[in-house]
């Protein structure tokens, strides 16, 4: 069974850095996308961008390009997510999700990251 | 940038037929995918590459895609189905986006 699990939720100071994960199980990891989608409070979803683990290739929207860093560790089948200075508009829910070509079909629990000082 | 747009919402009485619509330029020809977001939840694929049905999905929930339009059917709505729909398209020029997200009620 295909799952991905979370790290828990985060409460941080604007300017603070922050990483979170998500950890695949059940399918060859290094093999499929994987990526990440925000939801703002109250809010719709927003194409992040993706990973490919076997060669860390990366594909970002360009409303995100530059604003955060997506990694991936093949040894323990794990995406991160990566803020160097989070700011409070950065308050949103976060989900990590398997790229099968051209959609997510598996999608984590979500992480709920809130920035306020 | 590329956008796709959605009806803010979209009302249908239990058992009668659902449209949802995603509207984006030349949008037939990109690749469309549909899902599903209850309440507190997270979303959940019902409709990839156009028109194929996830594993486990229900077959009231049916897709197409073509010129600028893809739709979302929901035949025989049951009040089950009340969530947020999101469209999403793809491809190597666009990367991925997201649909503005469509609220469909179950009167």
């Amino acid at each position: 069974e295909v799952q991905l699990v979370q790290s828990g939720a985060e409460v941080k100071k604007p300017g603070e850095s922050l990483k979170i994960s998500c950890k695949g199980s059940g399918y060859n990891f290094p093999s499929y996308w994987i990526g990440w989608v925000r939801q703002m409070p109250g809010k719709g979803l927003e194409w992040m961008g993706i990973i490919y683990p076997g060669d860390s290739k990366t594909k970002y929207s360009p409303s995100f390009q530059g604003q955060v860093s997506i990694s991936a560790d093949n040894s323990i089948s794990a995406a991160s997510l990566q803020w160097s200075s989070l700011k409070a508009s950065d308050t949103a829910m976060y989900y990590c999700a398997r790229h099968a070509g051209n959609y997510f079909d598996y999608w984590g629990q979500g992480t709920l990251v809130t920035v306020s000082s | 940038s590329y956008e796709l747009t959605q009806p803010p919402s979209v009302s249908v009485s239990p058992g009668q037929t659902a449209s949802i619509t995603c509207s984006g330029d030349k949008l037939g020809d990109k690749y469309a995918s549909w899902y599903q977001q209850k309440a507190g939840q997270s979303p959940v694929l019902v409709i990839y590459q156009d028109t194929k049905r996830p594993s486990g999905i229900p077959e009231r929930f049916s897709g197409s895609n073509s010129g600028n339009t893809a739709t979302l059917t929901i035949s025989g709505t049951q009040a089950m189905d009340e969530a947020d729909y999101y469209c999403q398209a793809w491809d190597s020029s666009i990367a991925g986006v997201f649909g503005t997200g469509t609220k469909v009620t179950v009167l």
